[in-house]
């Protein structure tokens, strides 16, 4: 059975980047698409974009257009994200999330378990 | 950007209570909406999607209903592991929001 397996905790000083990488173990993440779904302390979910690795396309919110970037490397299973220009804001939980759908977003049907990113 | 408004913030229930949740959007989402329960600490589970299918393994106290702009979720009889945080998620299109939570607490 797939489980998204994340990178461990990250302390980041502001204005550096951060990556943060989530595998697919005992599978691969086939035809679906992975994103990142991040949350604040005590906040809500917030999806940040994601990525359709059969077709290589990325999709980002407007929020982080410009400071994240989401690839695979489909010989590992492996997703990363990488934020830039961390501000203390960018505190957060980050999820890796799958889409069960066929090479298309939509809902969430399997979560990595989380990283968090300190920015201080 | 379509906005996803949860109500109650917060639910006071008793084991045994039939609770709902109601999600609004703020457009037409037909019925792709999902709902999520989410305990301390721990990542979001996916319970309901495409507004009323159950996930595989979910308990059947657990049900959606709603199209269009209102939905709900209702847990027909609290057990203990249902207190925890529920979300509601659009995805008709981009950006995939999700409302803000329902904290659903032991009265």
């Amino acid at each position: 059975q797939v489980q998204l397996v994340q990178s461990g905790a990250e302390l980041k000083k502001p204005g550096s980047s951060v990556k943060v990488s989530c595998k697919a173990s005992g599978g691969t993440f086939s035809r679906c698409a992975i994103s990142w779904v991040r949350q604040a302390p005590g906040q809500g979910l917030e999806w940040m974009g994601g990525i359709i690795p059969i077709l290589g396309t990325a999709n980002y919110t407007q929020k982080f257009q410009g400071r994240v970037t989401i690839t695979t490397d489909e010989a590992t299973s492996t997703a990363y994200m990488e934020l830039s220009s961390l501000k203390s804001e960018d505190t957060a939980v980050y999820y890796c999330a799958r889409n069960p759908g066929v090479a298309t977003f939509g809902f969430f049907d399997l979560w990595g378990r989380g990283t968090l990113v300190t920015v201080s | 950007d379509i906005q996803m408004t949860q109500s109650p913030s917060t639910l006071s229930a008793s084991v045994g209570d039939r609770v709902t949740i109601t999600c609004r959007a703020s457009q037409s989402i037909t019925h792709w909406l999902a709902w999520y329960q989410q305990k301390p600490g721990k990542a979001p589970k996916l319970l309901i999607y495409k507004a009323s299918s159950l996930e595989s393994g979910v308990p059947s106290r657990f049900s959606g209903s709603g199209s269009g702009t209102e939905f709900t979720l209702t847990i027909s009889s609290l057990q203990p592991d249902d207190f925890a945080t529920y979300y509601c998620q659009q995805y008709n299109g981009s950006p995939y929001s999700f409302g803000q939570g329902t904290k659903l607490e032991i009265k």
